[in-house]
């Protein structure tokens, strides 16, 4: 069945450093990739996205990776502030059925120490 | 810059009885979703909405669930017979055609009591 998971539920970075937050996907057919980052009482907000026919992607002090072969997701944030604090979801998609839905993953907590 | 609007953003009702979660989408936008996310979980992906009917909807999506767009902007998820499982973060999302990106509200917290 479809599923998108993560590697480790909370991360702690100094801050400064460098993040690097992973995700697992199976579904073979998905061709978008969306990471989505939310702040407490807050929803999803847009990070980067990133479509199958690409490797990577840059964005401002984000990029993502996508490796299709082990079906891996990454988020690599640069310098990380504590305005960075949150839980950052993958999600992916396809339009197989038309819509476009997302298909989350659990969530990494991503605390900046300072 | 637009945005995806919810209310309330808290509703607490009794089990058993109705509730209606609005959203405003973005104004030009075609695809409508509502997606729930119970307390420490995952977001969950329940219906997708588009050109007045359902496109595709979840397992969670039972018959106690509906959806509506009444009139050119509202779109509103009905449950009309609430559990205690039910409370959950409940999140609208739109999106253009021809785009991939979803925007999404900052969710209805409903707490079943």
């Amino acid at each position: 069945g479809e599923s998108v998971g993560l590697h480790l539920p909370t991360l702690s970075v100094q801050e400064g450093d460098n993040s690097i937050i992973n995700c697992a996907y199976s579904n073979s057919a998905s061709d978008y990739f969306i990471w989505y980052k939310q702040e407490s009482g807050k929803g999803p907000q847009f990070i980067i996205d990133i479509r199958s026919n690409m490797d990577k992607r840059q964005g401002q002090r984000v990029t993502v990776l996508l490796n299709k072969t082990v079906k891996h997701l990454s988020l690599q944030i640069a310098a990380t502030q504590p305005g960075d604090s949150a839980v950052y979801f993958c999600a992916e998609s396809s339009n197989l059925s038309g819509t476009y839905k997302y298909i989350f993953g659990t969530g990494t907590r991503l605390k900046v120490l300072a | 810059e637009p945005e995806v609007t919810q209310t309330p953003s808290h509703q607490v009702t009794q089990m058993g009885q109705e509730v209606i979660l609005r959203c405003v989408p973005i104004s030009n936008h075609l695809y409508f979703y509502w997606y729930r996310q119970i307390l420490g979980q995952k977001v969950e992906f329940l219906v997708s909405f588009y050109n007045n009917e359902i496109s595709e909807k979840s397992e969670i999506f039972d018959d106690q669930f509906s959806v509506e767009r009444p009139d050119g902007s509202n779109f509103t998820l009905k449950i009309r017979s609430t559990k205690l499982e039910d409370s959950a973060m409940y999140f609208c999302a739109s999106r253009g055609q021809g785009d991939t990106e979803a925007f999404f509200g900052q969710g209805t917290r409903l707490t079943v009591v």
